[in-house]
């Protein structure tokens, strides 16, 4: 398997334009998390996906932030209007929806609001 | 909710000296416990888990052992390498409170000098 693939791997826009990210989990995969890393507040759980449904996105900061997944092998979390707080490194992650199974992550898109 | 402590870095270390990064965690329920690893522009990588108490995980010669009575899961390993240099997460899962999906640490960034 490929693993976890996003895309694009870096991006650079410019404050008010919009941002869409793409995840492809691992096929079999029912769990599917969006996380974003900053220096400041390292790795936080944006939201989670079971079975393309999204379970819990209080970790989503604004409303300009939102996800979806309209299938089990995609995904999108789309930022509009996009600020320069919202630079950072996003990552998709996919497991198995069982208990205490571990997260397999993608490499990752560094995002850039300039 | 579910948290975890680590010890902040950097942490630098000689090549063949002995690395111990300790973690520290909060749970409702009987989670899993992970190290992952990151190396630079990488997403992150699962270096080992144990799911439950007195379990120990190995891998490329890094141990951690679950360890209920001081909810701890410190990461060591003998004889570190240049190679060995990035940032490690600890994270746990199937705590029982707050969302699905792992909870991670801030991560300690690891430097090892030849």
């Amino acid at each position: 398997d490929a693993g976890v693939i996003q895309s694009p791997r870096h991006e650079v826009t410019e404050m008010g334009q919009e941002v869409t990210l793409r995840c492809k989990p691992i096929s079999g995969h029912n769990s599917l998390f969006w996380y974003r890393q900053t220096m400041m507040r390292g790795l936080e759980l944006l939201i989670y996906f079971n079975n393309n449904v999204p379970i819990d996105d209080s970790g989503m900061p604004e409303d300009r932030f939102s996800a979806k997944m309209p299938n089990a092998s995609f995904s999108t979390l789309k930022i509009q209007p996009s600020e320069p707080r919202d630079s950072a490194v996003y990552f998709c992650a996919s497991s198995l929806r069982v208990p205490n199974t571990e997260a397999f992550f993608g490499q990752g898109t560094r995002l850039t609001v300039v | 909710g579910d948290s975890v402590t680590q010890m902040e870095g950097p942490v630098t270390l000689s090549e063949e000296a002995f690395l111990t990064i300790n973690c520290t965690y909060t749970a409702t329920g009987y989670p899993s416990l992970f190290w992952y690893v990151q190396y630079p522009g990488e997403g992150l990588q699962l270096l080992l888990k144990a799911t439950k108490a007195d379990d120990k995980g190995s891998n490329k010669g890094f141990e951690a052992t679950y360890r209920k009575e001081t909810t701890s899961f410190h990461l060591e390993k003998g004889s570190v390498q240049v190679s060995d240099s990035a940032v490690y997460f600890c994270a746990l899962s199937g705590g029982g409170g707050g969302a699905d999906g792992l909870t991670f640490g801030k991560g300690t960034h690891l430097i090892i000098q030849p």
